[in-house]
């Protein structure tokens, strides 16, 4: 069965720094993966999408690579902020634009 | 992006009782409509798939006669959850996808069954 591991349930970081998120997938092939950010009570709120054929996506501070021999995606945040404080979520599509998600990493942002 | 609202946003319940969601897609058409349950410091788990006009879709393990779900239109799809027992108590989500493969996910609603 499918399996989606990000690296840690829980990661913190000084304000300015660099956070990395991993997501390591076993047992598919997606033909593309996403990011998603969660605040406390809400829904996922969509960041980025990276196809298979695509190596790197940017999008102001988050930058996201795709590695499917490695079958791991990683995400990127530059010049962090307390304001990124949240659940990240990586999801793979499964077909018929199903997402399978990951458990997410709780960001938190030191000031 | 666009916009998904969901209603109630939380709702407590008599176990035994029915409970009806509402996910609406704002200011586009949702061709294919998500329903997620998530319980807490756990992820979204797929529930089940409805299309417009069809049969929803049901993930394994998702009962479909507990789980009933009704897509009658572009914008509007419901859940509605059919005998709650506090086991039922969770997180549902939906989501409504774009033309570009992105999902716009509703705000969720918070289900209580005492």
């Amino acid at each position: 069965s499918q399996k989606i591991e990000q690296n840690s349930e829980a990661l913190n970081i000084q304000e300015g720094k660099t956070a990395t998120l991993t997501c390591n997938y076993t047992n598919y092939s997606p033909a593309y993966l996403q990011w998603y950010r969660q605040d406390p009570g809400r829904g996922p709120v969509f960041l980025l999408l990276i196809r298979e054929n695509e190596k790197e996506k940017r999008k102001e501070r988050l930058k996201v690579t795709f590695d499917t021999t490695l079958k791991q995606s990683l995400f990127h945040i530059t010049a962090s902020q307390p304001a990124d404080s949240a659940t990240y979520l990586c999801a793979l599509e499964t077909g018929a634009n199903n997402l399978f998600f990951g458990t997410g990493t709780r960001l938190t942002v030191i000031p | 992006g666009a916009v998904v609202s969901q209603h109630p946003s939380r709702v407590i319940c008599k176990s035994g009782t029915s409970v009806k969601i509402e996910c609406r897609s704002l200011d586009f058409q949702a061709t294919t409509m998500f329903w997620y349950r998530q319980f807490p410091k756990k992820s979204l788990m797929l529930m089940a798939t409805s299309n417009e006009g069809s049969k929803a879709t049901y993930e394994q393990g998702v009962e479909k006669d507990k789980f009933l779900i009704n897509h009658a239109s572009l914008t509007l799809s419901t859940l509605t959850v059919t005998s709650a027992h506090p086991e039922d108590s969770s997180f549902y989500i939906c989501s409504g996808d774009s033309v570009h493969n992105e999902q716009f996910f509703g705000p969720g609603t918070r289900l209580t069954v005492l």
